[in-house]
């Protein structure tokens, strides 16, 4: 059981490369999430889809689209890549954790560096 | 839209002493308050919770408090040990749809042995 996997860990691209990031979950979650993650700044929502076949912008989605594919896996791709979106990117999941706890489970997170 | 703010951003302790951290949201209408906990380099994962019509929460050493007049939430740990050394972010729901939220900024907080 692997909970939330994301690819790859580590990226550098050139400034208007693309990429995408991949996620997926095997909890049979409905709802999933893109988050990025800047020092000093916490984690900021990007695009979030709340179940299969929608997805809904967040605080911070400019220059970012994302696809959920099917209910396990849901993707974020940057078209035209630049510096400021140098960043580490963490995809999770949001469920019942167990004993009366909700709450996200994350990716073990993208290093990704645009140079 | 709700905004969160958190303090300090940095704190050390002593081992054994407390470590208290707090954070502040502005939108009312938020309801579910959860506290993570990211080593470095790892995933943040969640620690503890709170929601809107409860005032206080214990898990062993890790205690959040809340208070809805004030739009404040507090995270205490108790008899801090090292490997409480990490960032902490607290988080507010937003919207009707209560899974989406906004985080606070961190804490880094180390344990000094």
């Amino acid at each position: 059981n692997a909970g939330v996997t994301q690819t790859p860990k580590f990226q550098v691209l050139k400034t208007g490369q693309s990429m995408t990031l991949q996620c997926a979950q095997d909890m049979n979650h409905n709802s999933m999430y893109w988050y990025r993650q800047d020092p000093g700044m916490g984690l900021r929502l990007i695009y979030y889809s709340a179940s299969e076949g929608t997805t809904d912008k967040g605080e911070v989605p400019n220059g970012y689209n994302v696809s959920r594919l099917n209910k396990r896996e849901f993707s974020l791709r940057l078209e035209s890549a630049a510096p400021s979106q140098t960043s580490v990117y963490f995809c999770a999941s949001f469920s019942y954790l167990g004993t009366d706890n909700y709450g996200y489970t994350f990716g073990s997170g993208t290093r990704l560096t645009v140079v | 839209g709700e905004n969160v703010e958190q303090h300090p951003s940095t704190l050390s302790v002593q081992e054994g002493d407390s470590a208290v951290i707090k954070c502040t949201y502005s939108d009312s209408a938020s309801n579910y308050f959860p506290w993570y906990k990211q080593e470095l380099g790892k995933r943040p994962q969640l620690i503890i919770d709170i929601r809107s019509n409860v005032g206080e929460k214990k898990d062993q050493r890790i205690a959040v408090t809340l208070n809805k007049t004030a739009k404040h939430f507090s995270l205490h740990i108790t008899e801090t040990q090292p490997e409480d050394s990490a960032v902490y972010f607290c988080a507010a729901s937003i919207g009707n749809y209560g899974q989406n939220f906004v985080f606070g900024p961190g804490t880094r907080l180390s344990v000094l042995p």
